[in-house]
């Protein structure tokens, strides 16, 4: 079956740090990925998308980039800030079924 | 505006009672979720619907019961059965069986069984 993997949280960084969050995906086919954000006591929010190999997603100084070859869709922002701390999901859609699958989300907080 | 409304925010529960959550949605989306959230864990999926007056059970339907009269509505009723029913409840929609479309999710409804 498809599966998400990311890293396990809590990560804690400074502000004006560099962020990695990994996440890395298994699924028959190439499935669209995506990554949601959750600030808290709120739904989520569609943070970027890729939906085909080599593309990138960007979004308020967010990037990731769908990686075939290591099977792989890792979070970067080159400058975080307080406002980023929230819970970052990495989800994958295959066709067919429609169904999302989850990462276990990461929860990311910055501090002064 | 466009989106997908959850109602209520907050909902409080005896035990042994039955509850529906509402999900209400005006994007003209054909496919609609119920997820759980727990303390720490990803989204669980309960139910899915991909058209209307048709539903799928997820990875833990047990104790839960949807259906789907109409487009824009996919009610959840959290019944006595679910033995562990306080948790963080999300409903969300997509366009419907292509790849690549995004889904777009509610503010959520947080259940507590007292």
């Amino acid at each position: 079956g498809n599966s998400v993997t990311q890293m396990e949280g809590p990560v804690t960084l400074s502000e004006e740090a560099f962020l990695t969050i990994n996440c890395t995906y298994t699924a028959t086919g190439y499935p669209s990925l995506f990554w949601y954000v959750q600030y808290p006591g709120e739904g989520l929010q569609l943070l970027l998308k890729a939906t085909k190999a080599d593309d990138k997603g960007s979004n308020k100084g967010f990037e990731a980039t769908y990686r075939k070859e290591t099977t792989s869709f890792h979070l970067e922002k080159g400058s975080v800030q307080v406002s980023d701390s929230a819970v970052y999901f990495c989800v994958g859609l295959t066709g067919g079924g429609n169904k999302l699958t989850f990462g276990t989300g990461t929860q990311l907080k910055v501090e002064l | 505006d466009g989106g997908i409304t959850q109602s209520p925010k907050y909902l409080f529960r005896k035990e042994g009672q039955n509850v529906t959550l509402s999900c209400e949605q005006n994007l003209n989306h054909d496919a609609m979720y119920w997820y759980r959230q727990d303390p720490g864990q990803g989204l669980r999926l309960i139910y899915y619907s991909q058209i209307v007056n048709d539903f799928q059970k997820g990875d833990i339907a047990e104790g839960y019961s949807v259906s789907r009269e109409k487009k824009e509505s996919f009610p959840l009723t959290v019944t006595s059965a679910q033995k562990n029913p306080t948790a963080f409840y999300l409903c969300a929609s997509s366009i419907g069986q292509f790849s690549g479309t995004e889904a777009f999710f509610g503010q959520g409804t947080r259940l507590t069984v007292v």
